[in-house]
């Protein structure tokens, strides 16, 4: 069985520029979440998709944006990039809608740094 | 709004002793259900526990175990014989309905050789 993996690990930006991270959801699992993780914080939710739909948005302004392909994987892009979107993103994936009982799988993160 | 929090910053614990980490949550729910993750240096969040509120049974998986207080809506995490490898970042996280999770501002465990 393969895990969340996420793409790239690592990735530098400057103000302004836009990105695209990407997820692939464990094997079987319809829906993925994304989150933000800030130095020294929890994450906090940015948005969800299920069967390719948005199924759910967190408190993140219209330049957070993704997509979910029909193989389930997933990606965030963030236009218009800002100093404090510098922070680990996380993708997870569950199985069944993200009901509320499941089990949320996460990836490694994706570090961003905004200069 | 639901709220996670987590009011240990940081605790230690020596190797094959008992740490307890705590949490309390806000919501005006009944139904829900609440996490710890684990969240190792490198950085994959992986599940600890989970409980579902309208179990009164304390959950336990191996070493690690819970007490959930849900009048007091408190949920805390116990690590029996703690190992080097229980050093991480654990979060407590809530979940009502649909798709988020809502989490708490974390505890970074540190367990002394």
């Amino acid at each position: 069985e393969t895990g969340v993996t996420q793409s790239p690990t690592h990735l530098i930006k400057t103000r302004g520029q836009q990105v695209t991270l990407r997820c692939s959801s464990q094997s079987g699992h319809n829906t993925v979440s994304w989150y933000q993780q800030a130095l020294g914080q929890g994450p906090q939710f940015i948005f969800q998709y299920y069967r390719e739909e948005e199924n759910g948005r967190g408190n993140f302004p219209p330049r957070f944006s993704g997509l979910q392909f029909p193989n389930y994987s997933s990606e965030l892009n963030v236009n218009a990039l800002e100093l404090d979107d510098s922070a680990l993103y996380l993708c997870a994936s569950s199985e069944n809608g993200g009901q509320s009982w499941e089990t949320q799988y996460f990836g490694p993160g994706t570090r961003l740094l905004v200069l | 709004a639901q709220t996670v929090t987590q009011s240990q910053p940081e605790m230690s614990v020596q190797e094959a002793e008992t740490v307890t980490l705590s949490c309390t949550y806000d919501t005006s729910e009944s139904d829900y259900y609440l996490f710890w993750y684990k969240q190792p240096p490198s950085r994959q969040m992986i599940l600890v526990i989970r409980q579902e509120a309208y179990k009164q049974q304390n959950a336990t998986e191996n070493r690690f175990s819970v007490n959930f207080q849900k009048a007091a809506k408190s949920f805390s995490l116990k690590i029996s014989d703690s190992q080097l490898g229980d050093a991480a970042m654990y979060f407590c996280a809530y979940r009502h309905s649909g798709n988020k999770l809502v989490f708490g501002a974390g505890t970074i465990l540190r367990v002394k050789s």
